[in-house]
């Protein structure tokens, strides 16, 4: 079945980097995306991955990406007080055309 | 980037009413839309894909007479809540493809039923 877990909550320090980290079930998604939300807003598309790939770097976001663990993470560099927000994990069993299945979400809380 | 809307951005009713939500894609044109519910502090569900010319398409569970979905156009997909009750209340958000990889969001409609 389909079904992307991540931890609910996540607090770090401003300056410090964050870890987001995301499992997900379905062997056969081929891409695997990172959106943010922030509070009353709808979802920003941060980064993807296709699944033929294990790491992709975007300026301060890192992805990776273990295939056989069906893990994903998402790390953030040098966090500041703006990503605060809630991070969703999603997969898409066949691209951007198709459904994507989220995960529940993890809330980021930046603290000076 | 490609730029979904959505209007309202915000709907109160009284229990009983039809609400309707409108999902347009902006500068591109879909011929595939996806409405989501996101309960508070949960993920989205997936509630349904609109087809444009052609019936859309249900997960399970939802039910078709109480979210109609109608896609009249390549840049227009509406989701009407009919006979609204409270347990309807939640925030409605829907997507566009644009691409082989990337879909595009909607800010999203918040539902209040009373």
């Amino acid at each position: 079945g389909e079904d992307v877990e991540q931890s609910l909550f996540l607090s770090v320090r401003e300056g410090d980097s964050s870890v987001i980290n995301c499992t997900y079930t379905d062997s056969s998604s081929t891409y695997l995306y990172w959106y943010k939300q922030e509070p009353g807003a709808g979802l920003q598309l941060l980064t993807y991955i296709f699944s033929n790939m294990d790491m992709k770097q975007d300026q301060r976001l890192t992805v990776l990406l273990n295939k056989k663990d069906k893990h994903l993470s998402l790390r953030i560099a040098d966090t500041q007080t703006g990503d605060s927000a809630i991070y969703f994990c999603a997969e898409s069993p066949s691209g951007g055309y198709n459904k994507l299945i989220f995960g529940a979400g993890t809330r980021l809380a930046v603290h000076p | 980037g490609a730029v979904v809307s959505q209007h309202p951005s915000r709907v109160i009713c009284k229990s009983g009413t039809s609400v309707k939500i409108e999902c347009r894609s902006l500068d591109f044109q879909a011929t595939t839309m996806f409405w989501y519910r996101q309960f508070p502090k949960k993920s989205l569900m997936l509630m349904a894909t609109s087809n444009e010319g052609s019936k859309a398409t249900y997960e399970q569970g939802v039910e078709k007479d109480k979210f109609l979905i109608n896609h009249a156009s390549l840049t227009l997909s509406t989701l009407t809540v009919t006979s609204a009750h409270p347990e309807d209340s939640s925030f409605y958000i829907c997507s566009a493809p644009s691409g082989i990889d990337e879909q595009f969001f909607g800010p999203g409609t918040r539902l209040t039923v009373l």
